[in-house]
């Protein structure tokens, strides 16, 4: 079945640790986007992706980073994480940036940082 | 700067009953898209309707239908004879031509049976 896939489904981790948030689409979309939901702010922007080999920054983007070394996989670091980003993370990917376009959705990874 | 605005952080009703779910939007773009989400407890985002922002005219598919006024700058969500399965965190979006997505925070619909 076509869609985004992301992994892991939850993780607990330590302050101060690496960590990579996996996120993969068949969908041949363009564009790529990382989201985080916290409750009583819905979904805010962390880092998004035109296209493969670019990518650009969102509403939140402190203390994550990403690549697009191609057009399926759109992985999110935390290098250092830190308590304050225990949420819950949504990849999405969307054919183009264009505006129209809506955005198809992971089923998140819920992490939390101890 | 772009804006979301839904107001009603839960709502419950009772099976049957009709329920609407409010959106107001800001922004200074002319074109710019809307959007509404549906987040069942299994946590997965369903995309539900765009509406662009030179179409007014109202849109009902099934028991759901949506009511977009320019005036007011509110595009809200009407579900009809509410069943359990509707409940749901509903999402509104605002996607202005050339940027990115903004999201308002969520209405948590609780339908009791």
């Amino acid at each position: 079945i076509a869609g985004i896939t992301q992994a892991p489904t939850s993780q607990i981790l330590a302050a101060g640790r690496r960590m990579t948030l996996r996120c993969t689409q068949d969908m041949r979309h363009n564009a790529m986007y990382w989201y985080r939901q916290d409750l009583g702010l819905g979904l805010r922007l962390i880092h998004y992706s035109n296209t493969a080999g670019t990518t650009g920054k969102g509403e939140v983007p402190d203390g994550y980073s990403v690549s697009r070394a191609n057009t399926d996989d759109f992985p999110l670091t935390l290098a250092s994480a830190v308590p304050s980003q225990t949420s819950v993370y949504f990849c999405a990917s969307s054919v183009s940036t264009d505006s129209n376009q809506p955005q198809h959705f992971g089923d998140g990874t819920r992490l939390s940082i101890l | 700067a772009q804006k979301v605005t839904q107001a009603q952080t839960e709502i419950s009703v009772v099976e049957k009953e009709d329920v609407t779910l409010d959106c107001v939007y800001e922004t200074r773009d002319t074109t710019y898209y809307l959007f509404w989400y549906k987040q069942p407890p299994s946590g997965e985002l369903v995309f539900l309707i765009r509406r662009n922002s030179f179409d007014e005219q109202n849109e009902i598919s099934g028991r759901y239908s949506w009511n977009f006024q320019k005036s007011t700058s509110s595009f809200n969500f009407t579900i009809t004879a509410s069943q359990v399965v509707d409940s749901a965190v509903y999402f509104c979006a605002l996607c202005p031509r050339g940027q990115n997505f903004v999201f308002g925070p969520g209405t948590r619909l609780s339908v009791l049976p």
